[in-house]
């Protein structure tokens, strides 16, 4: 099974700041890299396929860069309603494989 | 408008079966791969089991042997069939749509339901 390790588990930021998680693929999955977005007692939302193409719909204050295994997800300045939790998802190779999330709290 | 919505959870012993079901919306399930995933209390996303429009399945390892994904084309329904449940089974069970009709979108969950809770309790 493909491992996505991602980091941080959390981090605390203020309104404005420019935050940036991501995922290292334990071996390659092309760009067959997406992130979610996930709210309390909501469902996971698409933000990034393709591991840099934005979803219909999504603020383009979201990006997304790819680096070998290595993927990012940015918010180029951190909102209030982007206080939630952050997955990245594997689907290259079955099992598809999730990150650990990153749960973006207030400072 | 493209729509899920699950239904099916509930209640349930250790060792007892349910069935969740998909309903789908403004889109045909036959002609897209589907997942169910499963969020444990306070935990991260889980992948349980796809179904792709071809017919084919897989499942979990956590899940193989004890759980079945299967699809209704005339109800245009997925389904989850879960045996022999335990108590680490206890979830939010999610469906979502694998968009898989054209390789540029690398296979992202574009839709998801809005969940349905399995307790596993004695």
């Amino acid at each position: 099974d493909i491992q996505m390790t991602q980091s941080p588990s959390s981090l605390s930021a203020s309104v404005g700041d420019r935050v940036t998680i991501t995922c290292r693929a334990s071996q390659s999955v092309s760009s067959y890299l997406s992130w979610y977005q996930q709210k309390p007692g909501k469902a996971p939302k698409l933000l990034i396929y393709a591991a840099s193409s934005l979803q219909s719909g999504v603020p383009s204050k979201f990006s997304g860069t790819k680096s070998g295994t290595d993927f990012a997800l940015t918010i180029s300045s951190l909102q209030p309603e982007d206080f939630a939790t952050y997955y990245c998802l594997q689907t290259y190779s079955i099992p598809p494989t999730f990150g650990q999330g990153t749960k973006v709290e207030v400072k | 408008e493209v729509q899920l919505v699950e239904s099916g959870g509930g209640l349930v012993q250790p060792g007892g079966s349910l069935r969740l079901s998909c309903a789908a919306s403004g889109f045909t399930v036959s002609n897209y791969y589907l997942n169910w995933v499963r969020q444990a209390p306070g935990k991260g996303l889980e992948w349980v089991s796809i179904i792709f429009s071809g017919g084919n399945t897989y499942h979990a390892d956590s899940v193989k042997g004890r759980f079945t994904i299967s699809r209704d084309n005339s109800r245009n329904t997925l389904y989850l069939q879960m045996n022999s449940l335990r108590v680490e089974d206890t979830a939010v069970y999610y469906c979502a749509r694998e968009i898989s009709s054209s390789p540029s979108f690398y296979n992202p969950l574009d839709y998801w339901g809005q969940g349905t809770l399995v307790t596993v309790s004695s």
